[in-house]
């Protein structure tokens, strides 16, 4: 099985700052990559998602693809203490039975300073 | 759109017992749900994939014969943990990709259910 790798955290930032989150990946065949968050307790709950190299914005959010190094990132600007959240990357990779479906690393969990 | 719920939310039960989980896309239908376990401090580990209609795909080291999955119509699929025990204990959540999303393979999940055993 493929693997999605993440800083485990915690990440932690000052309000109003820039959040930086990475993510890499093993499969060079993964065409989808998203961006979930998780609250402790409840499920994921997707954020971004981006298929193709390059910047893609929504809102306070930004993905950023770069697949010739297996890398994903994902910024959050003006960080809120309500972002504080585990953020989980996942990728759609083969899995042992051959089928392709999601990833997931084992997150990193942010914290926004008041 | 596109949510999902689970029922229940929350379940406690004794080892030895069995427990159904009930999983249903809303206001979409689903042709394919996932249903994914997730232990404590660890990330999503996906269980098996369920196709409407038909038998469901597992991943390596999760028994067939334990987790039984039924999707027996477009909203609902169900996961039954058989004979629980408590290395079963968990949270497990199933997911549901929208109409058209196979290519993209944007899943939306459930809320989730607490499965403690006793």
């Amino acid at each position: 099985q493929k693997e999605v790798e993440q800083n485990s955290g915690p990440l932690s930032v000052p309000e109003g700052a820039i959040a930086s989150l990475n993510c890499t990946y093993s499969d060079r065949g993964s065409q989808s990559f998203f961006w979930y968050r998780q609250y402790s307790g409840k499920s994921p709950e997707l954020i971004m998602s981006i298929y193709s190299n390059g910047d893609k914005e929504d809102g306070r959010f930004t993905a950023q693809l770069n697949k010739a190094s297996q890398y994903v990132s994902l910024l959050i600007r003006d960080s809120q203490p309500s972002d504080s959240a585990t953020y989980l990357c996942a990728v759609n990779s083969p899995m042992d039975t051959g089928r392709r479906a999601l990833t997931f690393g084992s997150g990193t969990r942010l914290q926004v300073q008041p | 759109g596109a949510v999902v719920s689970q029922h229940p939310s929350r379940v406690i039960c004794k080892s030895g017992t069995s427990v159904k989980i009930e999983c249903r896309s809303l206001d979409f239908q689903a042709t394919t749900m996932f249903w994914y376990r997730q232990f404590p401090k660890q990330s999503l580990m996906l269980m098996a994939t369920s196709n409407e209609g038909s038998k469901a795909t597992y991943e390596q080291g999760v028994e067939k014969d334990k987790f039984l999955i039924n999707h027996a119509s477009l909203t609902l699929s169900t996961l039954t943990v058989t004979s629980a025990h408590p290395e079963d204990s968990s949270f497990y959540i199933c997911s549901a990709r929208a109409p058209g999303e196979s290519s993209t393979d944007t899943q939306y999940f459930g809320p989730g259910t607490r499965l403690t055993v006793l």
